[in-house]
């Protein structure tokens, strides 16, 4: 069974401020998604990474994945109240074994930033 | 069209009732799955349908029924249900399934269902 640890579970802080989120395995995934929930709502899609090293950035939001594709992380520049809400990793296994084509969720980050 | 409908927003139903929960999608995606997802907690796969066939059951109890009518719609009919049955449920779509590497699945709003 692949996993996803995500951390930190939870993470308060006020405006301005810069935060990290990291998910790491020991298993390779063919990509990772990251998604940003807000209560009440379906996870919205932020972005997919799919090649190792890779850097994709979302205005305040920047993601990596791993060299070896075993792991991420979300850093977001000065938050917002706006960016409260839970966030989410989920990768996805190579082919072969009962995991193929579903979707490895992280443990979820809740943020909570205040004004 | 990006987007994943659900209806209705927020279910309440007795266990001896019995109820459906509708999802639709106007994206051309051949993959359509139910999620149920607790407070606080990532969604758990119940169903995945391919082509509007069934492709994955994870072992839901019979109390939960799927159906896919066509490519467009996904249906969950609800029967004698448990308060532990209270939940987000979540619809999704994704272009196919597999869909190596991507595998991008684009999620509904959810419907708020409480069993009582």
């Amino acid at each position: 069974t692949q996993l996803l640890e995500q951390s930190p579970q939870f993470l308060s802080i006020q405006e301005g401020e810069n935060l990290t989120v990291y998910c790491n395995s020991s298993s390779v995934f063919s990509s990772l998604q990251w998604y940003r929930q807000e209560p009440g709502e379906g996870p919205v899609l932020l972005v997919t990474v799919v090649t190792g090293g890779e850097v994709k950035k979302l205005k305040r939001l920047t993601f990596q994945f791993g060299d070896a594709r075993k792991d991420s992380s979300l850093h977001i520049t000065a938050a917002q109240p706006g960016d409260t809400g839970l966030y989410l990793c989920a990768g996805s296994p190579y082919a072969g074994g009962t995991s193929y084509g579903k979707l490895t969720f992280g443990q979820g980050t809740i943020l909570t930033v205040h004004p | 069209d990006t987007e994943v409908t659900q209806t209705p927003k927020h279910l309440v139903m007795g266990m001896t009732n019995k109820k459906s929960l509708k999802c639709e999608q106007h994206m051309g995606h051949r993959a359509m799955y139910w999620y149920k997802q607790k407070a606080k907690k990532p969604p758990e796969l119940m169903f995945v349908y391919s082509y509007e066939k069934l492709s994955i059951n994870e072992s839901v109890p019979s109390r939960f029924s799927p159906e896919c009518p066509n490519s467009s719609l996904l249906n969950l009919h609800l029967h004698a249900l448990q308060p532990e049955d209270s939940a987000l449920y979540l619809c999704a779509s994704s272009q196919e399934w597999p869909s190596p590497p991507y595998n991008e699945q684009f999620f509904g709003p959810g419907t708020r269902l409480t069993v009582l």
